[in-house]
C-alpha cells in the first residue's frame, strides 16, 4: 500500500506571493493533518480535516488556509509569503475517526525568498 | 494545551551503546508516537504506544500513562541509528503535540 503523499516536494516563491501544497493520504485514510517544521519553533500543529470538515486548527494566521475533498486528499494555501513562512510543511493521515496512528508523507519544503 | 518535554536533548554515544530516551507529558493522552526523523526530513513511525510496552528488532517503548511519562529504548546503536528522535501526543482534539525532539548521534 502508498505511504502518504506530498507534492510537490520542493518549492522556492518571493514574498507575497501564494503557494498551495497537496497531500494525498494512505488508501482507505479519511483523516489528513498538517504540521509546519521549523528550526525555532519545532514541529506546530496546523490543521485537521475528517470526511471535508475541519475539526482543529492550530495558531496560525488567516494566511494559513486548508481544505479537504470527497477523495479524501487535502491542499493547504498559504497567501502573502512571509520570509517566516519557509519551513518543512508535513502532511499526516490515520485510518480512523478517534484519531489513532499518524502517518506522514515526506514533507514539502518551501522557501521564502 | 498538553506540554511534552523530552530529556536529553542531545545524546552522543558509541557504536553498541544502549540508550534510553524519555518523553514527560502533562495531561492523560489517547495517542502516543515515537518518531525517527530522517535526514530528508520524513518521520518514521516506530512505535504507537498510548500505554504498555512494545518492541520491535533492538526498539522498545514503555508508556506509563498514569505517571505521564513514556520511555524510548535502543539497544547495540548503530550509527544508522542517529538522527533526530521526537515524541507525540494526542489527546481529544484531534492533533499531535511534539516534543522538541533528541538529536543522537553515534559514534563507529
Amino acid at each position: 500500500k502508498a505511504g502518504v503523499t506530498q507534492t510537490p516536494r520542493y518549492l522556492i516563491k518571493t514574498r507575497g506571493q501564494q503557494v498551495t501544497l497537496s497531500c494525498s493520504p494512505i488508501s482507505g485514510h479519511r483523516s489528513v493533518s498538517w504540521y509546519q517544521q521549523t528550526p525555532g519553533q519545532g514541529l506546530q500543529f496546523l490543521f485537521e480535516y475528517f470526511s471535508e470538515t475541519q475539526r482543529n486548527k492550530g495558531n496560525f494566521p488567516g494566511r494559513f488556509s486548508g481544505r479537504q475533498f470527497s477523495n479524501s486528499r487535502s491542499e493547504m494555501n498559504v497567501s502573502t509569503l512571509e520570509l517566516g513562512d519557509s519551513a518543512l510543511y508535513l502532511c499526516a493521515s490515520s485510518l480512523e475517526e478517534d484519531y489513532n496512528e499518524q502517518f506522514f508523507g515526506p514533507g514539502t519544503r518551501l522557501t521564502v525568498l | 494545551g498538553i506540554q511534552v518535554e523530552q530529556s536529553p536533548p542531545d545524546l552522543i554515544l558509541q557504536e553498541g551503546a544502549n540508550s534510553t530516551l524519555r518523553c514527560n507529558f502533562s495531561d492523560s493522552v489517547n495517542n502516543l508516537q515515537w518518531f525517527h526523523q530522517n535526514p530528508w526530513g520524513q518521520l518514521i513511525n516506530l512505535f504507537y504506544i498510548p500505554s504498555g510496552t512494545k518492541q520491535n528488532g533492538r526498539l522498545s517503548a514503555t508508556t506509563v500513562a498514569t505517571e505521564r511519562y513514556s520511555l524510548l529504548y535502543i539497544s547495540s546503536s548503530q550509527t544508522t541509528d542517529s538522527g533526530v528522535y521526537f515524541c507525540a501526543v494526542g489527546g481529544s482534539n484531534y492533533k499531535l503535540t511534539f516534543g522538541k525532539g533528541t538529536l543522537l548521534t553515534v559514534n563507529p
